[in-house]
């Protein structure tokens, strides 16, 4: 049974760098062709991609972020961690991080498991 | 502004079909990338409901369908019931410079 749980501040100040954990179970990161990924969701908005690393620590980053987040994993202790810095209120959001791997039977890739959310507040 | 474009909005009686349109460009879905949907409850994550294309994750029941052509995807709910009411989400992946995963700006189901 996979789950994932995301961690960290629920308010930060503008300017501040926030760092988020998610800590999975069920799953190996070190696996060949798993990844975990970060989305955001402001309030009653859209689902914005963040950030993705694989089993083989290949990482990705939103090109609008690049410069702000980054990604990184701990096999051994089923985390991985998001650093987002220069925090502003529009990042006002619920962050997720969720599983990605390839279907058993069918080998279709997708985004199959996600976390409960954790939403930071950006506020002096 | 999402890369995936999805009508805001859309609604329908208990019982009726609707549908919901999901469309990318070539560097996306047009490229051959598979797309996903995803629905969120109220207050709750994102769950996988059709996976590369038109298949269901076990327990999503039949009366949720995808289908995939050229540049657009679409969702079909049939037999609309009151717990559908949901926002839907399309995603799929995209090779410019746009990002990696892209979703769609997401649609929200009114059962009347």
């Amino acid at each position: 049974q996979i789950t994932l749980k995301e961690s960290g501040p629920t308010l930060v100040k503008p300017t501040e760098t926030l760092t988020l954990t998610c800590t999975f179970s069920g799953f190996s990161l070190s696996t060949s062709g798993v990844a975990v990924g970060w989305i955001r969701q402001p309030p009653g908005k859209a689902l914005e991609w963040l950030a993705l690393i694989y089993g083989d620590d290949d990482k990705r980053y939103s090109p609008s972020l690049k410069n702000r987040v980054t990604i990184t994993k701990d096999s051994s202790k089923n985390q991985v961690v998001l650093r987002m810095t220069n925090m502003d209120p529009v990042d006002t959001a619920t962050y997720y991080c969720a599983h990605e791997d390839n279907d058993v039977l069918t080998g279709y890739r997708s985004i199959d498991y996600w976390g409960q959310g954790t939403l930071v507040t950006v506020s002096s | 502004q999402s890369v995936l474009t999805q009508p805001p909005s859309v609604s329908g009686a208990p019982g009726q079909r609707v549908t919901i349109s999901c469309t990318g460009s070539s560097s996306n879905i047009g490229a051959g990338y598979d797309v996903h949907w995803y629905q969120q409850l109220p207050g709750t994550a994102p769950k996988l409901l059709i996976f590369g294309n038109s298949n269901r994750p076990s327990g999503v029941p039949d009366r949720f369908s995808g289908s995939k052509s050229g540049t657009s995807a679409s969702l079909a709910i049939s037999g609309l019931q009151a717990e559908d009411e949901a926002a839907y989400y399309c995603q799929s992946y995209d090779t410019s410079l746009r990002g990696l995963w892209v979703f769609g700006g997401g649609t929200k189901l009114t059962v009347l």
